[in-house]
Protein backbone atom coordinates (compact mmCIF):
# COMPACT_ATOMS: atom_id res chain seq x y z
CA UNK A 1 0.00 0.00 0.00
CA UNK A 2 0.78 3.51 -0.76
CA UNK A 3 0.24 5.48 2.50
CA UNK A 4 -1.61 7.89 0.58
CA UNK A 5 -5.34 7.25 1.79
CA UNK A 6 -8.94 9.22 1.08
CA UNK A 7 -11.87 9.40 2.33
CA UNK A 8 -15.43 8.61 1.77
CA UNK A 9 -14.28 5.52 -0.25
CA UNK A 10 -18.07 6.28 -1.92
CA UNK A 11 -20.75 9.23 -1.95
CA UNK A 12 -23.76 9.36 -3.61
CA UNK A 13 -25.17 13.37 -3.84
CA UNK A 14 -27.92 14.92 -6.07
CA UNK A 15 -27.49 17.70 -8.83
CA UNK A 16 -27.26 20.89 -7.19
CA UNK A 17 -25.23 19.77 -4.04
CA UNK A 18 -21.97 20.31 -2.73
CA UNK A 19 -19.42 17.95 -1.77
CA UNK A 20 -15.97 17.81 -0.07
CA UNK A 21 -13.25 14.80 -0.32
CA UNK A 22 -9.97 14.37 1.24
CA UNK A 23 -6.86 13.05 1.30
CA UNK A 24 -3.43 12.29 3.40
CA UNK A 25 -0.80 12.60 1.18
CA UNK A 26 2.40 9.65 2.39
CA UNK A 27 4.78 10.53 5.09
CA UNK A 28 7.51 13.24 4.10
CA UNK A 29 5.32 14.57 0.50
CA UNK A 30 4.38 17.73 0.60
CA UNK A 31 2.31 18.21 -2.86
CA UNK A 32 -0.72 16.51 -3.85
CA UNK A 33 -2.57 16.43 -7.15
CA UNK A 34 -6.36 15.39 -7.63
CA UNK A 35 -7.61 13.80 -10.90
CA UNK A 36 -10.66 12.63 -11.85
CA UNK A 37 -11.94 9.35 -13.89
CA UNK A 38 -14.79 8.95 -15.38
CA UNK A 39 -15.89 5.20 -16.08
CA UNK A 40 -13.87 4.03 -19.40
CA UNK A 41 -11.08 6.97 -19.54
CA UNK A 42 -7.92 7.78 -17.92
CA UNK A 43 -7.61 9.81 -15.48
CA UNK A 44 -7.62 13.57 -15.79
CA UNK A 45 -5.56 16.61 -13.97
CA UNK A 46 -7.76 18.87 -12.03
CA UNK A 47 -5.41 20.71 -10.13
CA UNK A 48 -2.23 20.13 -7.47
CA UNK A 49 -1.41 22.06 -4.28
CA UNK A 50 1.97 22.45 -3.28
CA UNK A 51 2.99 24.86 0.37
CA UNK A 52 -0.99 25.15 0.25
CA UNK A 53 -1.52 27.06 -2.94
CA UNK A 54 -2.74 26.23 -6.20
CA UNK A 55 -0.08 25.25 -7.79
CA UNK A 56 -1.12 24.08 -11.77
CA UNK A 57 -4.79 23.31 -12.80
CA UNK A 58 -6.15 21.46 -15.60
CA UNK A 59 -8.94 21.96 -17.79
CA UNK A 60 -11.96 21.99 -15.15
CA UNK A 61 -14.48 25.20 -13.69
CA UNK A 62 -13.48 27.13 -11.13
CA UNK A 63 -16.53 25.72 -8.92
CA UNK A 64 -13.80 22.71 -8.78
CA UNK A 65 -12.10 24.13 -5.99
CA UNK A 66 -9.19 22.82 -3.07
CA UNK A 67 -7.56 23.22 0.10
CA UNK A 68 -4.27 22.34 1.58
CA UNK A 69 -3.54 22.10 5.05
CA UNK A 70 0.03 22.83 6.98
CA UNK A 71 0.17 18.62 7.54
CA UNK A 72 0.07 18.64 3.67
CA UNK A 73 -3.30 16.94 3.14
CA UNK A 74 -6.04 18.02 0.71
CA UNK A 75 -9.33 18.74 0.35
CA UNK A 76 -11.35 18.83 -3.40
CA UNK A 77 -14.73 20.77 -3.00
CA UNK A 78 -16.77 20.58 -5.99
CA UNK A 79 -20.00 22.56 -5.75
CA UNK A 80 -23.18 22.71 -8.07
CA UNK A 81 -22.35 19.18 -8.95
CA UNK A 82 -23.95 18.07 -12.18
CA UNK A 83 -24.60 14.27 -13.43
CA UNK A 84 -20.77 14.34 -15.18
CA UNK A 85 -18.73 15.20 -12.63
CA UNK A 86 -20.34 11.08 -11.74
CA UNK A 87 -16.60 9.76 -11.58
CA UNK A 88 -13.70 8.29 -9.25
CA UNK A 89 -11.74 10.79 -7.50
CA UNK A 90 -8.43 10.14 -7.05
CA UNK A 91 -5.08 12.31 -5.10
CA UNK A 92 -1.88 11.45 -5.38
CA UNK A 93 0.94 12.90 -3.24
CA UNK A 94 4.71 13.31 -4.37
CA UNK A 95 7.82 15.50 -3.06
CA UNK A 96 8.80 18.73 -4.51
CA UNK A 97 12.07 18.92 -6.13
CA UNK A 98 12.23 15.25 -6.56
CA UNK A 99 11.95 12.60 -8.95
CA UNK A 100 10.93 10.16 -6.99
CA UNK A 101 7.22 8.64 -8.06
CA UNK A 102 4.26 9.66 -7.14
CA UNK A 103 1.76 7.66 -5.76
CA UNK A 104 -2.28 7.46 -5.61
CA UNK A 105 -4.76 6.52 -3.15
CA UNK A 106 -7.82 4.54 -3.57
CA UNK A 107 -10.00 7.32 -4.62
CA UNK A 108 -13.32 7.85 -3.80
CA UNK A 109 -16.22 6.94 -6.15
CA UNK A 110 -18.77 9.68 -6.22
CA UNK A 111 -22.01 9.29 -7.97
CA UNK A 112 -24.11 11.92 -8.77
CA UNK A 113 -28.20 11.58 -9.40
CA UNK B 1 -7.94 15.18 -30.22
CA UNK B 2 -6.99 13.57 -27.39
CA UNK B 3 -3.67 14.77 -26.02
CA UNK B 4 -2.35 11.15 -25.28
CA UNK B 5 -3.92 8.42 -27.72
CA UNK B 6 -4.06 5.00 -27.36
CA UNK B 7 -6.42 2.16 -28.60
CA UNK B 8 -8.58 0.89 -26.43
CA UNK B 9 -8.80 -2.73 -27.01
CA UNK B 10 -9.20 -5.30 -25.56
CA UNK B 11 -6.18 -7.11 -26.50
CA UNK B 12 -7.15 -10.54 -25.61
CA UNK B 13 -4.00 -13.20 -25.71
CA UNK B 14 -3.33 -16.48 -24.33
CA UNK B 15 -0.75 -16.91 -21.43
CA UNK B 16 2.55 -16.96 -22.91
CA UNK B 17 1.93 -14.65 -25.95
CA UNK B 18 4.01 -11.11 -26.48
CA UNK B 19 1.65 -8.55 -26.81
CA UNK B 20 3.02 -5.01 -27.55
CA UNK B 21 0.84 -1.39 -26.94
CA UNK B 22 1.63 1.72 -28.86
CA UNK B 23 0.97 5.43 -28.01
CA UNK B 24 1.02 8.93 -29.16
CA UNK B 25 0.80 11.72 -27.60
CA UNK B 26 0.56 15.72 -29.68
CA UNK B 27 2.47 17.74 -26.99
CA UNK B 28 6.22 17.89 -28.33
CA UNK B 29 7.19 19.75 -24.88
CA UNK B 30 6.60 16.64 -22.96
CA UNK B 31 9.00 15.55 -20.45
CA UNK B 32 8.36 12.74 -18.24
CA UNK B 33 6.69 9.49 -20.17
CA UNK B 34 5.42 6.43 -17.93
CA UNK B 35 3.32 3.48 -18.02
CA UNK B 36 0.80 2.92 -15.52
CA UNK B 37 -1.06 -0.22 -14.79
CA UNK B 38 -4.78 0.38 -13.48
CA UNK B 39 -6.87 -2.96 -12.34
CA UNK B 40 -10.50 -2.68 -12.60
CA UNK B 41 -11.94 -0.11 -9.82
CA UNK B 42 -8.46 0.26 -8.21
CA UNK B 43 -5.98 3.07 -8.34
CA UNK B 44 -3.23 3.52 -11.44
CA UNK B 45 0.31 2.22 -10.00
CA UNK B 46 3.33 2.89 -11.91
CA UNK B 47 4.66 0.16 -13.78
CA UNK B 48 8.05 1.80 -15.21
CA UNK B 49 9.20 4.95 -16.60
CA UNK B 50 9.84 5.58 -19.89
CA UNK B 51 13.17 6.71 -21.49
CA UNK B 52 14.68 7.72 -25.25
CA UNK B 53 17.52 4.91 -24.58
CA UNK B 54 14.50 2.26 -24.09
CA UNK B 55 14.24 0.28 -20.76
CA UNK B 56 13.50 -3.02 -19.44
CA UNK B 57 12.23 -4.49 -16.23
CA UNK B 58 11.64 -7.95 -16.66
CA UNK B 59 9.18 -9.13 -18.90
CA UNK B 60 8.55 -5.48 -19.53
CA UNK B 61 10.28 -3.13 -22.27
CA UNK B 62 9.25 0.45 -22.82
CA UNK B 63 10.45 2.79 -25.98
CA UNK B 64 10.24 6.24 -26.11
CA UNK B 65 10.25 7.67 -30.03
CA UNK B 66 10.29 11.72 -29.02
CA UNK B 67 10.75 12.21 -33.18
CA UNK B 68 7.75 10.69 -33.53
CA UNK B 69 6.06 11.22 -30.29
CA UNK B 70 5.56 7.67 -30.00
CA UNK B 71 5.72 5.25 -26.66
CA UNK B 72 5.29 1.47 -26.68
CA UNK B 73 5.28 -1.04 -24.16
CA UNK B 74 5.97 -4.07 -24.78
CA UNK B 75 5.22 -7.71 -22.43
CA UNK B 76 6.66 -10.82 -23.12
CA UNK B 77 5.84 -14.19 -21.92
CA UNK B 78 1.90 -13.26 -20.36
CA UNK B 79 0.53 -14.30 -17.14
CA UNK B 80 -2.78 -14.21 -16.17
CA UNK B 81 -2.12 -11.47 -13.70
CA UNK B 82 -1.03 -8.92 -16.31
CA UNK B 83 -4.70 -8.88 -17.22
CA UNK B 84 -5.14 -5.28 -16.15
CA UNK B 85 -5.60 -1.48 -18.46
CA UNK B 86 -2.38 -0.32 -19.51
CA UNK B 87 -2.59 3.91 -19.04
CA UNK B 88 0.19 5.83 -21.22
CA UNK B 89 1.47 8.78 -19.53
CA UNK B 90 2.89 12.00 -20.34
CA UNK B 91 4.31 15.17 -18.04
CA UNK B 92 4.92 18.75 -19.34
CA UNK B 93 6.28 20.04 -15.70
CA UNK B 94 9.68 19.34 -14.15
CA UNK B 95 8.99 17.86 -11.48
CA UNK B 96 7.05 15.04 -13.60
CA UNK B 97 3.87 15.09 -11.06
CA UNK B 98 0.93 16.73 -13.72
CA UNK B 99 0.70 14.10 -15.36
CA UNK B 100 -2.40 13.46 -18.28
CA UNK B 101 -2.95 9.89 -19.13
CA UNK B 102 -4.00 8.20 -22.36
CA UNK B 103 -7.59 6.63 -21.87
CA UNK B 104 -5.59 3.15 -21.50
CA UNK B 105 -5.63 -0.19 -23.43
CA UNK B 106 -7.25 -3.12 -21.66
CA UNK B 107 -5.24 -6.50 -21.61
CA UNK B 108 -6.85 -9.62 -20.90
CA UNK B 109 -4.67 -12.69 -20.32
CA UNK B 110 -6.38 -15.99 -21.08
CA UNK B 111 -4.97 -19.48 -20.14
Amino acid sequence: ETGVTQSPTHLIKTRGQQVTLRCSSQSGHNTVSWYQQALGQGPQFIFQYYREEENGRGNFPPRFSGLQFPNYSSELNVNALELDDSALYLCASSLAGSRETQYFGPGTRLLVL
Amino acid sequence: RKEVEQDPGPFNVPEGATVAFNCTYSNSASQSFFWYRQDCRKEPKLLMSVYSSGNEDGRFTAQLNRASQYISLLIRDSKLSDSATYLCVVSYNNAGNMLTFGGGTRLMVKP
